[in-house]
């Protein structure tokens, strides 16, 4: 089964400032998906950012972009002008057939 | 509005006893999942299934059962088996083929404990 880890358990940033939040797979796939989500106290499961395998350039969205390194098997998101509602869990995801996630990374920013 | 529904949002199980949570989606979507959330912890996958009438075991699918009658349905069953059953459980559809680059689409959760 396909791995995706998140090294680091939890990340804090200041108030508008950036943050990057890691995340590694283990696939042998040339065609997947990957996704970040993120998870606020309410439990809820909110996709943040998307990028499919094929494409090259980088995924935007507002203030959220990743970094993706497919020949590195790395998808890293970063935070721009963070605010206090980014605070959550954020889950790294991989999909082929099923869908795997990470082990997710706890953010905290600090006012 | 198009969405999933798990009910209960909470359920208190027995010793002994089988426990069913159910997951409904009116999303039109072909594959449906189920995961486990323990605190502090990651997504795990249990079951899913891509098409009706078949489904396939994740990571931690000892304890549990699955059927996948209706397209729309996708109850998960904890069994006496499950010895640690309390945790979380988030259902989840996604599209699949053409857009499986589609995100899934989660429910609200199930918090199920024993009592």
């Amino acid at each position: 089964a396909q791995t995706v880890t998140q090294s680091q358990p939890e990340m804090s940033v200041q108030e508008a400032e950036t943050v990057t939040l890691s995340c590694t797979y283990d696939t042998s796939e040339s065609d997947y998906y990957l996704f970040w989500y993120k998870q606020p106290p309410s439990r809820q499961m909110i996709l943040v950012i998307r990028q499919e395998a094929y494409k090259q350039q980088n995924a935007t969205e507002n203030r959220f972009s990743v970094n993706f390194q497919k020949a590195a098997k790395s998808f890293s998101l970063k935070i721009s002008d963070s605010q206090l509602g980014d605070a959550a869990m954020y889950f790294c995801a991989y999909r082929k057939n099923d869908m795997r996630f990470g082990a997710g990374t706890r953010l905290t920013v600090k006012p | 509005d198009g969405g999933i529904t798990q009910s209960p949002k909470y359920l208190f199980r027995k010793e002994g006893q089988n426990v069913t949570l159910s997951c409904e989606q009116n999303l039109n979507h072909d594959a449906m999942y189920w995961y486990r959330q323990d605190p502090g912890q990651g997504l795990r996958l249990i079951y899913y299934s891509q098409i009706v009438n078949d489904f396939q075991k994740g990571d931690i699918a000892e304890g549990y059962s699955v059927s996948r009658e209706k397209k729309e349905s996708f109850p998960l069953t904890v069994t006496s088996a499950q010895k640690n059953p309390t945790a979380f459980y988030l259902c989840a559809s996604s599209p699949t083929g053409a857009r499986r680059n589609q995100p899934q689409h989660f429910g609200d959760g199930t918090r199920l404990s024993i009592l």
